[in-house]
């Protein structure tokens, strides 16, 4: 069947440092991809969506780029900060949400 | 902002009995859904609605049925609880973006 996956399921980063977080997904028709940040004890909260048309997309200190090509989703954390610990999801809309397994990252100080 | 909220954060209850999970959202979506997170599995797709009276199954319907008789409010039932359902549950609602509730752990003994 298709799914979406992450490629680790653990990062640890250096606080200041650069952020790299991957998701693979394989069905080729997804055309709406979402990152979630979920902090301990709390749903999963929204960060930056980006439709199949577009390759890339920032928000703040934050990256998504696409790679429709290989099926490849990245979220890019720019100055990592203590507060982004988290668990880190990808989810692909197909009608319903699909979601990873998702990523830990923890910042050290 | 959009608001979704889960009638409870921590629920006990015994194997076998029967259990309400609700979920209310104050933005006028039509698409609501129910998942539960499991260490390790991430989140899975238990049901989802496009529309009042409207419910489809997702990945793991088996043991969980709902209800949508009103736009704003979407319910999860656990008919006879077992040990095997104790989990987080987390309901979403979506119309361009999936917003999630602060999710309900559920404790079955």
């Amino acid at each position: 069947g298709e799914s979406v996956g992450l490629h680790l399921p653990t990062l640890s980063v250096q606080e200041g440092d650069n952020s790299i977080i991957n998701c693979a997904y394989s069905n080729s028709a997804s055309d709406y991809f979402i990152w979630y940040k979920q902090e301990s004890g709390k749903g999963p909260q929204f960060i930056i969506d980006i439709r199949s048309n577009m390759d890339k997309r920032q928000g703040q200190r934050v990256t998504v780029l696409l790679n429709k090509t290989v099926k490849h989703l990245s979220l890019q954390i720019a100055a990592t900060q203590p507060g982004d610990s988290a668990v880190y999801f990808c989810a692909e809309n197909m009608g319903d949400m699909r979601f990873g397994a998702g990523t830990r990252l923890t910042v050290k100080p | 902002d959009v608001k979704v909220t889960q009638s409870s954060r921590y629920l006990v209850k015994r194997t076998g009995e029967k259990v309400f999970l609700e979920c209310v959202q104050d933005m006028d979506h039509e698409n609501m859904f129910w998942y539960r997170q499991d260490p390790g599995l991430g989140l899975r797709l238990i049901y989802f609605s496009y529309d009042v009276k409207m419910k489809e199954k997702g990945d793991i319907p088996e043991g969980y049925s709902v209800s949508r008789e009103k736009k704003e409010r979407f319910s999860l039932i656990l008919e006879s609880a077992s040990t095997n359902q104790t989990s987080m549950y987390l309901c979403a609602s979506l119309r361009e973006t999936q917003y999630f509730g602060p999710g309900t752990r559920l404790l079955v003994l």
